[in-house]
């Protein structure tokens, strides 16, 4: 069966520290990728999707970036974080195609920052 | 432009009560409607998925419902428990190949005992 990890689960960082979250996937091959933030009291927003190793887009501009070193692997960084990055950050995977299938999602990862 | 209105922003219930979620929606091209359970501090999880064709989808306690005339959905609870506090969030997409779905806010339903 297919399972989806993020660490850490929480995590309090101060402004302009960096920043890497991490969401593996086991037990599929070429998901669609997905990273969301949910702010307190707010709908999900997709930040970044990717269909594949390498390949990126960006839905909302921000000093986030992501990365896809493996197939299975998706990464969220910061370099400087910010007081507005604050939030729950959801990672997601469907299976590849046009994204019609079920977004599975991991455990998040609650990110305060101070 | 695509969008995804839910009411009530927010619900409160007794224990054992039944309860409708309420789901507008102006995505086009459609292709289907989720809907998403999500407990505090967790990743939603599907509960229901509609397409054109379907009117009512069940899950348990759970019933959808979708017009697709008019662009609604709804989401009715049967003899609610406790453990169904948690924000109910509809999940719009499109036919047109995207990979980007449309969410709504949520409803969160607290169930009281």
């Amino acid at each position: 069966s297919q399972t989806i990890h993020q660490w850490p689960a929480t995590l309090v960082q101060p402004v302009g520290s960096p920043l890497s979250l991490e969401c593996t996937v086991e037990g599929t091959s070429n998901p669609n990728l997905y990273w969301y933030r949910q702010a307190a009291g707010r709908g999900l927003q997709l930040l970044f999707y990717s269909v594949g190793i390498g390949q990126i887009s960006s839905e909302v501009p921000q000093n986030l970036s992501a990365s896809r070193p493996q197939d299975r692997q998706f990464i969220l960084s910061s370099k400087k974080l910010l007081l507005s990055d604050s939030g729950f950050y959801l990672c997601a995977w469907s299976a590849s195609g046009h994204g019609t299938d079920t977004q599975y999602f991991g455990p998040g990862t609650r990110l305060t920052v101070l | 432009k695509n969008q995804v209105e839910q009411s009530p922003q927010s619900l409160i219930i007794l224990e054992g009560k039944n309860c409708t979620l309420q789901c507008n929606y102006t995505v086009s091209p459609f292709s289907n409607l989720r809907w998403y359970k999500q407990d505090t501090g967790r990743g939603p999880v599907s509960l229901t998925i509609m397409t054109f064709s379907e009117n009512t989808k069940s899950n348990g306690r759970y019933t959808a419902t979708l017009d697709a005339d008019t662009k609604q959905s709804s989401l009715h609870i049967t003899a609610s428990q406790l453990s169904d506090s948690a924000s109910y969030i509809c999940v719009v997409r499109t036919s047109g190949g995207s990979y980007i779905p449309t969410f709504g806010r949520g409803t969160s339903l607290i169930v009281h005992p």
